[in-house]
């Protein structure tokens, strides 16, 4: 069965500086990897998707993620983040149709 | 183009009553897709349709929750007798890939039980 964690249920991190947010995952098949950014009262906004190919994805808003089979991770990085970042950011893995999603990270940019 | 939109945004019930919410896909996609977002549980997949059938209803929690979809469009998520658990906000997903590489989520309904 798959299953998606989050590692970090909040992170703290001052305007500008670098941010990473971790997500493993576990599945006996090939899947695919996304990013989901929430930011409050919205709905879900993809950030990136690892669906095959280069291991490192670009996203929007500056983000990136690597994708590492051999971890079996796919964190999310930033190298200056800003207030506007402020969200929660929700990782997702799919190997059939469904979705199956992380906890979630809370990133508060402070300043 | 227009995006995967929920009606309506907001909803608040009194417990025993029945509840629909309302989801428009992107025109065009036929997988659908209806998820739960509530505190404690985080965001649980509820039920999958391709074109107007449901073949994986499995996240459904309960035989008061019920979903159909008509036309390969439009999909209502019907909840019977509503209780105070079943407050969260419902999201509604769509994507051209059956294999659901990249789903595109609506703005979601948040149902408050009372």
């Amino acid at each position: 069965a798959q299953s998606v964690t989050q590692l970090d249920s909040q992170v703290p991190v001052f305007e500008e500086a670098p941010v990473e947010l971790r997500c493993n995952y576990s599945s006996s098949v090939s899947v695919y990897l996304f990013w989901y950014v929430q930011y409050p009262n919205q709905g879900l906004q993809l950030l990136l998707k690892y669906l095959s190919g280069s291991t490192l994805v670009k996203g929007i808003n500056g983000f990136e993620a690597e994708f590492n089979k051999s971890q079996t991770s796919f964190h999310l990085r930033k190298p200056s983040v800003h207030i506007s970042d402020t969200a929660e950011y929700f990782c997702a893995a799919t190997g059939t149709y469904k979705y199956i999603f992380g906890t979630g990270t809370r990133l508060k940019v402070l300043a | 183009g227009a995006g995967v939109s929920q009606s309506p945004s907001n909803k608040v019930t009194e417990k025993g009553k029945d509840v629909e919410l309302r989801c428009d896909p992107i025109s065009g996609h036929t997988a659908l897709y209806w998820y739960r977002q509530s505190l404690g549980q985080g965001l649980e997949f509820l039920i999958y349709f391709q074109g107007n059938s449901a073949p994986d209803k499995s996240g459904l929690p309960s035989d008061r929750f019920s979903a159909e979809r008509t036309g390969g469009s439009v999909s209502t998520l019907t909840i019977q007798r509503t209780q105070q658990e079943d407050s969260a906000v419902y999201l509604c997903a769509s994507s051209s890939d059956p294999g659901g590489s990249e789903q595109y989520f609506g703005p979601g309904t948040r149902l408050t039980v009372t």
